[in-house]
């Protein structure tokens, strides 16, 4: 079956790094891959979207990568600051009729100054 | 933000009860979700809908049933609430291919 697995449920850096989160899947080819951002208490919201034919993808001080044959996409937030305090997730498209979304657990970023 | 309002935004039921919750949305997007999030597993689909009368399944979609008679709302009915069905759900929009819009959940608790 479809698997996604964010490699770290919590990481936590100092304000000014890069964070990086990783999100790798097995058995499924998507056509597209995205990234969603969750506080406490809220819905997730949307951040980007990579295609399978895009290498990389950036808006502000985020930026995606997706490696299809690696099955992989890496999350960069550059020069972090607390307010990036949140839970990232990925989800790859079902390539079916509704775009259903199959998601990741989530990864934790904690930013300290 | 999206206009997703999903109510209530938090209820607390008894096993064996009735419980149905309601989705609206004021964008007029074809593709309506529902989604459980847990502590462990992340967001799981229940069921989908990709137009009025027009539903699907999703990967956790047993004990829960949808309706979707008008463009603007999609219910998600629990028939009988078991305490396995306590989580908080959040409902989602989009158009085809495009991002989802999470409302803000509603948190839910099955005694």
């Amino acid at each position: 079956s479809q698997k996604i697995e964010q490699n770290s449920e919590a990481l936590n850096i100092q304000e000014g790094k890069t964070a990086t989160l990783t999100c790798n899947y097995t058995n499924y080819s998507p056509a597209y891959l995205q990234w969603y951002r969750q506080d406490p208490g809220r819905g997730p919201v949307f951040l980007l979207l990579i295609r399978e034919n895009e290498k990389e993808k950036r808006k502000e001080r985020l930026k995606v990568t997706f490696d299809t044959t690696l099955k992989q996409s890496l999350f960069h937030i550059t020069a972090s600051q607390p307010a990036d305090s949140a839970t990232y997730l990925c989800a790859l498209d079902k390539r079916q009729a509704g775009t259903a979304l199959i998601f990741g657990k989530g990864t934790t970023l904690s930013v300290s100054s | 933000d999206a206009g997703i309002t999903q109510s209530p935004r938090h209820k607390v039921t008894e096993t064996g009860t009735p419980v149905t919750l309601r989705c609206h949305q004021t964008e007029n997007h074809r593709y309506m979700y529902w989604y459980r999030q847990d502590p462990g597993h992340g967001l799981r689909l229940i069921h989908y809908s990709y137009g009025v009368k027009d539903t699907d399944k999703g990967e956790v979609s047993d004990g829960y049933s949808v309706s979707r008679s008008k463009t603007e709302d999609f219910l998600l009915t629990l028939e009988s609430a078991t305490s396995s069905q306590t989580s908080v759900y959040f409902c989602a929009i989009s158009r085809e291919n495009q991002p989802q819009h999470f409302g803000d959940g509603t948190r839910l608790s099955i005694l």
